[in-house]
């Protein structure tokens, strides 16, 4: 079955820290990945998305490349900020599941000043 | 940005009664929907993809006969859990995406507490 794997968490990092976030999968076929994001009290976000392979997906200066190597799609941030705070999840679809989302166990990342 | 709205944003009933969620798209047409079920610190698990017009699909596991999920209408659907017990209590959330689209948006979710 398909599956995503994320770096336990919680993080917590000091502002303008440099961040990483660990996701791997596992999948039949060709998935696209994404990652969302959730800010307390609000519903999840699409952050950045990759469809195919070597895609780079990028957004409010995360960054996330499709490795299909090494079945990874790690996020990075080269400085983080407070406001950056929230709940990071990895997910994929696959063409053939309708649009259904498998979706990563979640990490909690704490920014302070 | 597509919006997508959940009402009620938090619920207590009392054990044995039964609760009506809705997730409606604010400003597109969604012909699929998803309710999913989120544990603390725990991540999303999918119940069931509706899409407008026909039965739910539920995943393995999740009791059809109890999560009753509606979609009436391309900017509404409703998640009513029929006989509520504590173990129900739960952060449900909805998304919604348009035919042939990769992207789902999510509603800010509910919160069901079961007395």
């Amino acid at each position: 079955g398909n599956s995503v794997t994320q770096m336990e968490g919680p993080v917590t990092l000091s502002e303008e820290a440099f961040l990483t976030i660990n996701c791997t999968y596992t999948a039949t076929g060709y998935p696209s990945l994404f990652w969302y994001v959730q800010y307390p009290g609000e519903g999840l976000q699409l952050l950045l998305k990759a469809t195919k392979a070597d895609d780079k997906g990028s957004n409010k200066g995360f960054e996330a490349t499709y490795r299909k190597e090494t079945t990874s799609f790690h996020l990075e941030k080269g400085s983080v900020q407070v406001s950056d705070s929230a709940v990071y999840f990895c997910a994929l679809t696959l063409g053939t599941s309708y649009g259904k989302l498998t979706f990563g166990q979640g990490t909690i990342l704490t920014v302070h000043p | 940005g597509a919006v997508v709205s959940q009402h009620p944003s938090r619920v207590i009933c009392k054990s044995g009664t039964s609760v009506k969620i809705e997730c409606r798209s604010l400003d597109f047409q969604a012909t699929t929907m998803f309710w999913y079920r989120q544990f603390p610190k725990q991540s999303l698990m999918l119940m069931a993809t509706s899409n407008e017009g026909s039965k739910a699909t539920y995943e393995q596991g999740v009791e059809k006969d109890k999560f009753l999920i509606n979609h009436a209408s391309l900017t509404l659907s409703t998640l009513t859990v029929t006989s509520a017990h504590p173990e129900d209590s739960s952060f449900y959330i909805c998304s919604a995406r348009t035919s042939g689209a990769h992207e789902q948006y999510f509603g800010p979710g509910t919160r069901l507490t079961v007395t």
